[in-house]
C-alpha cells in the first residue's frame, strides 16, 4: 500500500554509464516531481510533470531526462553519469489543486564511482 | 526566489525537554509552509502544513506557527522522546509548484 515508490533504493555504477530510476504513485495524483538531495542535505527541485506534461525544468544538465508514460509514473534517465551526480534522488507527487502538499518517496541513493 | 534557512543545524536535548525548531524564509508571499521529518536513509514524512492564511497548525505533540510578516515559522515538539530523533526540514511553497527547502535541523533526544 505504498503511496509513492521508487526503484531501485540503491544504485552503484561507474562513471560514464547510463541509468534509470523509476517512480510510481498510487495516490491518484496528477503532478509528480524529481528532487535531488546533495551531500549537504539540501533538497532541490529538478523536474515536475502535470498530466504527463513538463511544467518545471530547473537548471539541470541535459544528461538528465525525465519521462512520464502516464500520470502515475515519472522515471528519471541519466546519461553519461558523472561523480557529481552522486546524491539521493527523491520522487514526489501532489494533486493539481494542492500542488504544494507533496508526498515523497523513500529516495534512491545513487553512487557514481 | 524563496530562500529558506534553518538554524541551528543540529540540536541535542535530554528526553522530556520541549523542542523548538526555527525556520526563516525571505519571500513573505509564501503560499504555504510545510514541516517534514527525515529519518536516516529514509524519505520525507510530512508533519504539518500551514496555509498562508493560517497562523498555526497542531497535531498531537507538534505545533507549528507561521508569521509571514517576520518571515518565520517555528515547530514546537512537546515532551521530546528518543523516537523524535531525526532531521526536520521546513519547505516554503510558492504558486509555481515549487517547494524551497531549508537544509534541516538534526535533532538528537538523549534518553
Amino acid at each position: 500500500d505504498t503511496a509513492v515508490s521508487q526503484t531501485p533504493k540503491y544504485l552503484v555504477t561507474q562513471m560514464g554509464n547510463d541509468k534509470s530510476i523509476k517512480c510510481e504513485q498510487n495516490l491518484g495524483h496528477d503532478t509528480m516531481y524529481w528532487y535531488k538531495q546533495d551531500s549537504k542535505k539540501f533538497l532541490k527541485i529538478m523536474f515536475s510533470y502535470n498530466n504527463k506534461e513538463l511544467i518545471i525544468n530547473e537548471t539541470v544538465p541535459n544528461r538528465f531526462s525525465p519521462k512520464s508514460p502516464d500520470k502515475a509514473h515519472l522515471n528519471l534517465h541519466i546519461n553519461s553519469l558523472e561523480l557529481g551526480d552522486s546524491a539521493v534522488y527523491f520522487c514526489a507527487s501532489s494533486h493539481v489543486t494542492r500542488y504544494n502538499e507533496q508526498f515523497f518517496g523513500p529516495g534512491t541513493r545513487l553512487t557514481v564511482l | 526566489k524563496q530562500e529558506v534557512t534553518q538554524i541551528p543545524a543540529a540540536l541535542s536535548v535530554p528526553e522530556g525537554e520541549n523542542l523548538v525548531l526555527n525556520c526563516s524564509f525571505t519571500d513573505s508571499a509564501i503560499y504555504n509552509l510545510q514541516w517534514f521529518r527525515q529519518d536516516p536513509g529514509k524519505g520525507l514524512t510530512s508533519l504539518l502544513l500551514i496555509q498562508s492564511s493560517q497562523r498555526e497548525q497542531t497535531s498531537g505533540r507538534l505545533n507549528a506557527s507561521l508569521d509571514k510578516s517576520s518571515g518565520r515559522s517555528t515547530l514546537y515538539i512537546a515532551a521530546s522522546q528518543p523516537g523524535d530523533s531525526a532531521t526536520y526540514l521546513c519547505a516554503g511553497g510558492s504558486n509555481d509548484y515549487k517547494l524551497s527547502f531549508g537544509a534541516g535541523t538534526t535533532v538528537t533526544v538523549r534518553a
